[in-house]
């Protein structure tokens, strides 16, 4: 079975300051992908970046970033330069291969608010 | 390129009824997945239909059934409702199952809230 844990209820940051948001997980597969969504409070799940398992490097998308450390199994999102829009719930979630669209498996969130 | 859609937004039902969502998937996605996500909590995966069969099942008792249509839209139908069902239901679409990297794009959601 897979699990995602996100041990942060949440979190404040400044604007234009650098967040991490971290996320640790469980399995026995051999290969996996992981992702992470935002949430706004609109309900819908936007997605952020993706990271396969055999990658070798980081995944980056703009203002995103994923510290991938397969050893630790943790997959912690950056964003730098917060801005206002970034307030949302953040969700690590992932599959059971990489670059699956199988069942995703998400974690319990945490709430990142950007202040002035 | 229309995204996905759902409807209806919100409903309220009382216990022991039946209910019907459903999900249009963005053109060109041949795959349908459906969750439940409890306030405060993260998604919890439903099952997943993929050409019109069912691709996948999460832990969810036989009264969570589903439907996806020849247009690759679907239907999350839910029999006997119980209170615990309360719950945002999101719909995500995908342009396959395998092979690249295939992000799941998902609608706005539908709130159940059984009284």
């Amino acid at each position: 079975a897979q699990k995602i844990t996100q041990t942060q209820p949440g979190m404040f940051v400044q604007e234009k300051e650098a967040v991490t948001l971290d996320c640790t997980y469980d399995t026995s597969d051999p290969s996996y992908g992981l992702f992470w969504y935002k949430q706004p409070s609109s309900g819908e799940m936007i997605f952020l970046i993706y990271q396969g398992s055999y990658d070798q490097q980081n995944a980056t998308e703009g203002r995103y970033s994923l510290n991938f450390q397969k050893a630790r199994k943790s997959a912690n999102l950056v964003i730098s330069a917060s801005q206002l829009g970034d307030s949302a719930m953040y969700f690590c979630a992932m599959s059971r291969a990489p670059g699956t669209a199988s069942k995703l498996t998400f974690g319990t969130g945490t709430r990142l608010q950007v202040t002035l | 390129e229309t995204g996905v859609t759902q409807s209806p937004t919100h409903l309220i039902k009382t216990r022991g009824q039946q209910v019907t969502l459903r999900c249009s998937s963005q053109s060109g996605h041949n795959t349908v997945s459906w969750y439940q996500q409890a306030l405060g909590q993260g998604p919890q995966f439903i099952f997943q239909y993929y050409r019109e069969e069912e691709n996948g099942r999460g832990n969810f008792p036989p009264r969570f059934s589903g439907l996806q249509f020849p247009n690759y839209s679907s239907e999350l139908n839910v029999n006997a409702l119980e209170l615990d069902d309360s719950a945002l239901y999101l719909c995500a679409s995908s342009p396959g199952t395998s092979g690249g990297r295939l992000e799941q794009f998902f609608g706005p959601g539908t709130r159940l809230t059984v009284l």
